[in-house]
């Protein structure tokens, strides 16, 4: 059982230049998130999903876009990466229990 | 505004001594609550959750919380500390989607022999 898997682990990107942060989960929950993790901020939530088909917005989801195609995958955008964006990105698949699985984390650095 | 504290940025403790990591949250309602650790690298692992019933809850690997409504608080306790225990700890609570959590900046503990 793989749980929550994100790809790439690792990403340098350059200002201007879009890319996409995978996340797939097998353990067929309809609640997803993804978040960002500063230092000294904690995570913030970016978008979520509570289904396939259905997303809606966090705290923070300028620069990002998400979809939700099926429920085992909820891919999350970047359209224009800006410095800011610098961060680790977490994906988080939410069993019915209310427990939240995460993935290990996407590294972005954007130059 | 809505929030959740943790006042400790680190917090350093000898092995096999007591432990408590302090939570506050800012909400009008008692929210659902739970206690995240994270080693470094890694995600976050649920340690233990707070609904609702029993103000004490018991998690995985020793750890336990206390629900206190008149302080607003839900801090994090274990009673001897393993050096494994050295990680960060996140505290966070959702209102209703739980697909919503909102977290406290994080307590990173470490462990001195």
């Amino acid at each position: 059982n793989a749980g929550v898997t994100q790809t790439p682990k690792f990403q340098v990107l350059k200002t201007g230049q879009s890319m996409t942060l995978q996340c797939a989960q097998d353990m067929n929950h309809e609640y997803m998130s993804w978040y960002r993790q500063d230092p000294g901020m904690g995570l913030r939530l970016i978008h979520y999903s509570v289904g396939a088909g259905i997303t809606d917005q966090g705290e923070v989801p300028n620069g990002y876009n998400v979809s939700r195609s099926t429920t085992e995958d909820f891919p999350l955008r970047l359209l224009s990466a800006a410095p800011s964006q610098t961060s680790v990105y977490f994906c988080a698949s939410i069993s019915d229990g209310t427990e939240a699985f995460f993935g290990q984390g996407t590294r972005l650095t954007v130059v | 505004a809505q929030s959740v504290t943790q006042p400790d940025i680190h917090i350093t403790v000898s092995e096999g001594a007591s432990l408590e990591l302090r939570c506050n949250y800012s909400y009008g309602a008692t929210p659902y609550l739970f206690w995240y650790v994270q080693s470094p690298g890694q995600g976050l692992q649920l340690l233990l959750k707070y609904f609702s019933g029993d103000t004490l809850v018991q998690g995985i690997k020793g750890f336990e919380a206390e629900f206190k409504r008149s302080q607003s608080s839900f801090n994090l306790r274990k009673p001897s500390v393993h050096w494994s225990d050295a990680a960060e700890y996140f505290c966070a609570v959702a209102l209703t989607g739980f697909q919503k959590l909102v977290f406290g900046t994080g307590t990173r503990l470490l462990v001195s022999p």
